[in-house]
């Protein structure tokens, strides 16, 4: 597609259950990350693809939340058992490589505001 | 830690007025540096960004940013405010061996008032 696509929009969930949030980085980007936004947090890494492998997950929160990507493509991020403190936008970006011209050249989606009641 | 900070998270000036929004960073050796605009209800895009080559970058919509290794900073300026610029901005980093991973600041929500 022309962009970063993301999916839901918007998600309210209940306490404990489990939710999955979906991106679809630009055709041909090898690269794939996700941050969470929260209200005057600014943007917290959370993990980063390279293709389907993910060599940075450290900022991860918990063991609730998990990630793959698949066919160097669409990622799923995953979080279980939801809290309230997961409340946050959840952005997905993109990038062609990781060095050269394309370095810091993240394509941000507009993200999937996730609100756990 | 590497970190990035910003300077105030509300900046509020008038239609006309100097946009001075200010970065610093937090390591001896310079990173690549960048600056995003996230306008209402839109992803963040890219501003500029600085990778060790003129240290006076220009961007769009009018903004630049200069970097000066002496103060550690990276502060984004234009000259004459727009009200279509208010949005939140927001400064950031790559730190060598870093994955091209960014480390954002806080954000600096700027308003423009008439």
């Amino acid at each position: 597609g022309a962009g970063v696509s993301q999916s839901p929009s918007n998600k309210v969930t209940e306490k404990g259950k489990d939710v999955e949030l979906r991106c679809d980085p630009i055709s041909g980007h090898t690269a794939l990350y996700w941050y969470r936004q929260s209200l005057g947090q600014g943007l917290e890494f959370l993990i980063y693809f390279q293709g389907n492998s993910a060599p940075d997950k450290s900022g991860l929160p918990s063991d609730r939340f998990s990630a793959e990507r698949t066919g160097g493509s669409v990622s799923t991020l995953t979080i279980q058992r939801t809290q309230q403190e997961d409340s946050a936008v959840y952005l997905c970006a993109s990038s062609p490589g990781t060095g050269g011209l394309s370095t810091g050249e993240l394509f941000f989606g507009e993200g999937s505001r996730l609100t756990v009641l | 830690a590497q970190s990035v900070t910003q300077l105030g998270s509300h900046v509020s000036v008038s239609e006309g007025a100097l946009v001075l929004l200010r970065c610093n960073y937090s390591s001896s050796v310079p990173p690549y540096l960048f600056w995003y605009v996230q306008y209402p209800n839109q992803g963040l895009q890219l501003l500029l960004k600085y990778t060790s080559a003129a240290t006076l970058v220009k961007g769009i919509n009018g903004f630049e940013a200069e970097f000066k290794k002496s103060e550690t900073s990276f502060h984004l300026t234009k000259p004459s405010a727009h009200m279509s610029d208010a949005a939140e901005y927001f400064c950031a980093v790559i730190y060598p061996g870093g994955y091209n991973k960014l480390i954002f600041g806080a954000g600096t929500r700027l308003a423009v008032h008439p």
